[in-house]
């Protein structure tokens, strides 16, 4: 199976802030990487697919990028509303797994 | 508007079975595969069954292969989750999702005695 290491576990940072979370892949998964934004008590939305492009509806500040077996999630200018768990999934190769999730506070 | 509403849950023994429904509209079912992703208390998500828009394959995770069936009648445009031999570990929220961009609001399954 695929391994998701999703860097960091948890992180706090100050509003207005440029925040990156982190997955690295064990192997080969192209561009089939899809992350996805949790609340307290809500399902997840789907933020970023296909590493790099933006979902409906998801605001500017967020962006999706890759280098090598590194996918990296970005927060241009961190806001209050921002405040949530972050997972990643790979959808290569079955079983699809999804990294460990970063949960994401204001300091 | 697309939307997913699952269905089925509750509290059961370890053992036991259960179903799970996902009824959809808003979008052509028939054109789209579907899965099944869950999510442990204060855990994080695991994807554990796909199915091809015409049923034509299906995939599972090794937690649930041989336990879980995922099946869909798009006549009623309703994904299924047959559930047997139900483990204290497979106590979770159920998602239905939609490729992966669309979630239904899950629906609790407690496996406990």
């Amino acid at each position: 199976d695929i391994q998701m290491t999703q860097s960091p576990s948890s992180l706090s940072a100050s509003l207005g802030d440029r925040v990156t979370i982190t997955c690295r892949a064990s192997q080969d998964i192209g561009n089939y990487l899809t992350w996805f934004q949790q609340k307290p008590g809500k399902s997840p939305r789907r933020m970023i697919y296909g590493a790099t492009n933006l979902a409906a509806g998801v605001p500017s500040r967020f962006s999706g990028s890759r280098s090598g077996s590194d996918y990296s999630l970005t927060i241009s200018s961190l806001e209050s509303e921002d405040v949530a768990d972050y997972h990643c999934l790979q959808s290569i190769q079955y079983p699809f797994t999804f990294g460990s999730g970063t949960k994401l506070e204001i300091k | 508007e697309v939307q997913l509403v699952e269905s089925g849950g509750g509290l059961v023994q370890p053992g036991s079975s259960l179903k799970l429904s996902c009824v959809a509209s808003g979008f052509t079912f028939s054109n789209y595969g579907m899965n099944w992703i869950r999510q442990a208390p204060k855990k994080g998500l695991e994807w554990i069954a796909l199915i091809y828009y015409d049923s034509s394959n299906k995939y599972y995770a090794d937690s649930v292969k041989g336990r879980f069936t995922i099946s869909r009648d798009n006549s009623k445009n309703t994904l299924y989750l047959e559930m047997n031999s139900l483990r204290s570990e497979d106590t979770a929220m159920y998602y239905c999702v939609r490729v992966s961009d669309y979630w239904g609001q899950g629906v609790m399954v407690t496996v406990s005695s």
